[in-house]
């Protein structure tokens, strides 16, 4: 099993903060790293899976970066509204389609 | 079918009993994974499969948890001589091949062990 640490375990923020997250994963044998929006009561959804060192995608006011050299991606939030809170969680794949979870970011928008 | 079933979505079972979990993944998805959630916590790896080969299974507790997919689509996740601690959330997840394809969830058995 491969270590994914996400940071912080949980946020709170304001309705119009500009927010982020970290996922730090190995940087060895990378192939591919996940960032899943979990709602409470919901399935785990995906926001983005990156593959290459330097990648940046983005969905509305949600983006995302990676490194894999030093083994980490950030998530950003710009502009965080209620229906953004939930639980943010990154997933790392390595050779062999394995696919390692973090323990997630809780995020609390409030107006 | 349309998304990720797993069966039974509830599942109470006296201490010491057997249960067995089953999951139907998404129809042609390679690659189906298995993870225990405790509560408000993110997925804890079990075990994976490609077809029907269980590649990995190191997340696996102990050796009451055991896994199969005998013909490359459904699995079952089986517990012998439950515990109260194997109370959990367990949910199966699902992806084509290629290593950019994201995961698709199933909606979890929750399991209560009494």
């Amino acid at each position: 099993i491969l270590n994914v640490e996400q940071s912080p375990q949980s946020l709170h923020v304001q309705e119009g903060d500009s927010t982020n997250f970290t996922c730090s994963f190995p940087s060895s044998n990378f192939y591919a790293l996940h960032w899943y929006r979990w709602e409470t009561a919901k399935s785990p959804e995906a926001l983005f899976v990156m593959t290459l060192n330097g990648d940046e995608k983005k969905k509305g006011r949600i983006s995302a970066t990676l490194n894999t050299k030093e083994g980490y991606s950030y998530l950003y939030i710009k502009g965080s509204q209620p229906e953004d809170s939930a639980t943010y969680l990154c997933a790392f794949g390595n050779s062999g389609y394995a696919l390692n979870f973090g323990k997630g970011t809780s995020l609390l928008v409030t107006p | 079918g349309a998304g990720v079933s797993q069966s039974p979505r509830y599942k109470v079972t006296k201490r010491g009993q057997d249960v067995a979990l089953r999951c139907d993944p998404i129809s042609g998805h390679v690659s189906l994974y298995w993870y225990r959630q405790a509560l408000g916590q993110g997925p804890e790896f079990l075990t994976y499969f490609n077809y029907e080969a269980q590649q990995d299974k190191s997340g696996l507790p102990n050796d009451r948890f055991s896994a199969e997919r005998p013909e490359g689509s459904i699995s079952t996740l089986t517990i012998q001589r439950t515990e109260q601690r194997d109370s959990a959330m367990y949910r199966c997840a699902s992806r084509r091949a290629g290593m950019n394809t994201e995961a698709f969830f199933g909606q979890g058995t929750r399991l209560t062990v009494v």
